[in-house]
């Protein structure tokens, strides 16, 4: 079955740089590839996803890259806020499952320092 | 719009009882699933549903049970509790995907906080 590993563990940046987090996945078949937002007493959120037929995707301050010959993905977080603080999860899934069976990475913990 | 419900947000259970999740949405969404969340281990599928009726394992299903009996609610159950079940507890939802498109959020709930001594 897919495996999804995840880092760094935990992240720590200066308000106004840049983040990134990257995550690697085993099995080829898989072709969706989203990222969750976890804040502290609460279930994770979906900010930003990516299909395989595609290597890069933006919306606004947040992007994602994909690397299907590697298997690796990034999420990259540019101009960070301190209301960017939160656990981030990737996750991977084949879709032509049809029900999104979602294998999700260990987490990062980021922190952005005012 | 309240979108996933869970309940209880926190309970605390001795070893060997049993209690049951209840974690239910009002978006009309097919599918259903249980995750446990643990330190360090990320989220991980304990069952899930495609509709009213099914049901089916997840990546560690053992020691709990599910169902789905309306579409709306989704059931997760604990027959007789372990030190090792302790953890949190999210429900997520999506609706059924069109056009061939799988790329629908979850919709996760605000999880239950489990504590089993």
């Amino acid at each position: 079955g897919e495996n999804v590993e995840q880092h760094p563990s935990t992240l720590s940046v200066q308000e106004g740089d840049s983040a990134v987090i990257k995550c690697t996945y085993s099995d080829s078949a898989s072709n969706y590839f989203p990222w969750y937002k976890q804040e502290l007493g609460k279930g994770p959120q979906l900010i930003i996803d990516i299909r395989s037929n595609v290597g890069e995707k933006k919306d606004q301050r947040i992007a994602v890259t994909l690397n299907k010959t590697a298997k690796h993905f990034s999420l990259h977080i540019t101009e960070t806020q301190p209301e960017d603080s939160a656990v981030y999860f990737c996750a991977a899934t084949n879709m032509n499952t049809g029900f999104q069976k979602l294998v999700f990475g260990t987490g990062t913990r980021l922190l952005v320092s005012p | 719009n309240a979108g996933v419900t869970q309940t209880p947000k926190f309970r605390v259970l001795k070893t060997g009882q049993s209690m049951t999740l209840l974690c239910a949405q009002d978006m009309n969404h097919e599918y259903m699933y249980w995750y446990r969340q643990d330190p360090g281990m990320g989220l991980r599928l304990i069952h899930y549903s495609v509709g009213e009726g099914t049901t089916a394992k997840g990546e560690v299903p053992d020691g709990y049970n599910v169902s789905r009996l309306k579409k709306q609610n989704f059931l997760l159950g604990l027959e007789s509790a372990a030190p090792s079940q302790t953890s949190v507890y999210f429900c997520a939802s999506i609706d059924r995907p069109r056009g061939g498109g799988g790329n629908q959020p979850q919709h996760f709930g605000d999880g239950t906080r489990l504590s089993i001594l």
